[in-house]
C-alpha cells in the first residue's frame, strides 16, 4: 500500500461543467502522475508532476490541467467536461528505492459525462 | 507506431497450466520493464520488475530480450486466482513509463 488515495472514486457530471479529481499520497512522493484508462488504449498519460508547481504534459492532456501547490495533493481539472473525457482515472507515484523506480497507483475515479 | 504492444488475448487455460505472454517495445534504449497486474475494476498492481538476466517470483518468470526489444512472463501452474489483465510497462529514460494494452487471462477449472 502506497497510501494514496483518489477522491471521488466515482462522478456522473453533465457536458461542460468543470470537475476536479484529487490525489492525496502521505509518502512525500515527489513524482506524481494523472492517467487515463479506456478499453483499446491502455493506460495513457494526461499530465505529471515532479514537484511543487513543477508539472508537464503528457500524451493526452488537451482538455486538462493540473495544480500541486503541495507535495501530497495533485489535482486534475477538467474545465468544461465533454463525453469524450468518460473514463477510469488512475493517480500514480513514483517510487525510489536503491535506484529501482516504479510506479504505484490509487484506486481510480470512474467518470462519467452525459 | 506504439512504444509498447502486447497481444491482447484473452487467453483462456486450464487450471495448472503453463502460460506465457510477449510484449515488445520500439526505444531501444528503455532502460527499466515491468509487469503490472489489473483485476477488473482495480487499479494496477506490480507484479514483477524484469531484469537483464532474467527473474523468477514463485510461479511467475519474467525474461527480457534487449536484442529482440521484447519482454516476456511466463505463469506456470496457473491457478483461478491468476485470472486478470497483464500489463506490460516499459520506462524508456527520464519519468514517463509507457504502457501496453494489457493481456487478458482467465483460468479455467
Amino acid at each position: 500500500d502506497a497510501g494514496i488515495t483518489q477522491s471521488p472514486r466515482h462522478k456522473v457530471t453533465e457536458t461542460g461543467t468543470p470537475v476536479t479529481l484529487r490525489c492525496h499520497q502521505t509518502e512525500n512522493h515527489r513524482y506524481m502522475y494523472w492517467y487515463r484508462q479506456d478499453p483499446g488504449h491502455g493506460l495513457r498519460l494526461i499530465h505529471y508532476s515532479y514537484g511543487v508547481k513543477d508539472t508537464d504534459k503528457g500524451e493526452v492532456s488537451d482538455g486538462y490541467s493540473v495544480s500541486r501547490s503541495k507535495t501530497e495533493d495533485f489535482l486534475l481539472t477538467l474545465e468544461s467536461a465533454t463525453s469524450s473525457q468518460t473514463s477510469v482515472y488512475f493517480c500514480a507515484i513514483l517510487n525510489r528505492d536503491r535506484g529501482a523506480d516504479t510506479q504505484y497507483f490509487g484506486p481510480g475515479t470512474r467518470l462519467t459525462v452525459l | 507506431r506504439k512504444e509498447v504492444e502486447q497481444d491482447p488475448g484473452p487467453f483462456n487455460v486450464p487450471e495448472g497450466a503453463t502460460v506465457a505472454f510477449n510484449c515488445t517495445y520500439s526505444n531501444s534504449a528503455s532502460q527499466s520493464f515491468f509487469w503490472y497486474r489489473q483485476d477488473c475494476r482495480k487499479e494496477p498492481k506490480l507484479l514483477m520488475s524484469v531484469y537483464s538476466s532474467g527473474n523468477e517470483d514463485g510461479r511467475f518468470t519474467a525474461q527480457l530480450n534487449r536484442a529482440s526489444q521484447y519482454i516476456s512472463l511466463l505463469i506456470r501452474d496457473s491457478k483461478l486466482s491468476d485470472s486478470a489483465t497483464y500489463l506490460c510497462v516499459v520506462l524508456p529514460t527520464g519519468n514517463q513509463f509507457y504502457f501496453g494494452t494489457g493481456t487478458s487471462l482467465t483460468v479455467i477449472p
